[in-house]
């Protein structure tokens, strides 16, 4: 089981350009969330994915956005980037239905953003 | 709305002492409580969480945790700290028990000395 997988590891984008981020889900889980987490903070929950629809959301922009495919896989797109953009961008993965899911973090994407 | 609390910015201490992390938090419904450990460059690992029922919960790496309602807290316990143990760790509250929307505190880094 490769647990819940995000790509690129890294990556480095001018102010004002777009950027995609990556993530597949633990083997089972069909639920996608998406965090940010600047440097020296917790994560902040950016919004949920499940049935390929955003089910809930944080206090981010509309300029970060999200899809989810019939496979579960998630992308985080952030549209006109500021550099207040650059963070580790978690993806975690969890299961509905039943008690005591768990979420799994995958390792983050560090965006840079000069 | 959530809140989480983590007084401690950085804790030091030897490797065979305790270790408490502290953690209150503020959710007007019953909290479901997480903590999660992270090692530099890593994603976040969850060590253990409460969801109901008794209140003291034991974890992986010889971790626990004691959920105090009266007190608004749910602090992390360990009675003795291997140099393994040096890491960021989080408190983290939710409305459920999976990733939804998980609140996170800005994180306790602890150092452990020989």
């Amino acid at each position: 089981d490769a647990g819940v997988t995000q790509s690129p590891t890294h990556l480095i984008k001018t102010r004002g350009q777009q950027v995609t981020l990556r993530c597949s889900p633990k083997s089972g889980h069909d639920t996608v969330s998406w965090y940010q987490q600047a440097l020296g903070q917790g994560p902040q929950f950016i919004f949920q994915y499940y049935e390929e629809e955003e089910r809930q959301r944080g206090n981010f922009p509309d300029r970060f956005s999200g899809h989810q495919f019939p496979n579960y896989s998630s992308e985080l797109n952030v549209n006109a980037l500021l550099l207040g953009d650059s963070a580790l961008y978690l993806c975690a993965s969890s299961a509905t239905g039943g008690a005591n899911t768990e979420a799994f973090f995958g390792q983050g994407t560090r965006l840079t953003v000069v | 709305a959530q809140s989480v609390t983590q007084p401690d910015i950085h804790i030091t201490v030897s490797e065979g002492a305790s270790l408490e992390l502290r953690c209150n938090y503020s959710y007007g419904a019953t909290p479901y409580l997480f903590w999660y450990v992270q090692s530099p460059g890593q994603g976040l690992q969850l060590l253990l969480k409460y969801f109901s029922g008794d209140t003291l919960v034991q974890g992986i790496k010889g971790f626990e945790a004691e959920f105090k309602r009266s007190q608004s807290s749910f602090n992390l316990r360990k009675p003795s700290v291997h140099w393994s143990d040096a890491a960021e760790y989080f408190c983290a509250v939710g409305t459920s028990t999976g990733a939804n929307n998980l609140f996170f505190g800005t994180g306790t880094r602890l150092t452990v000395i020989p």
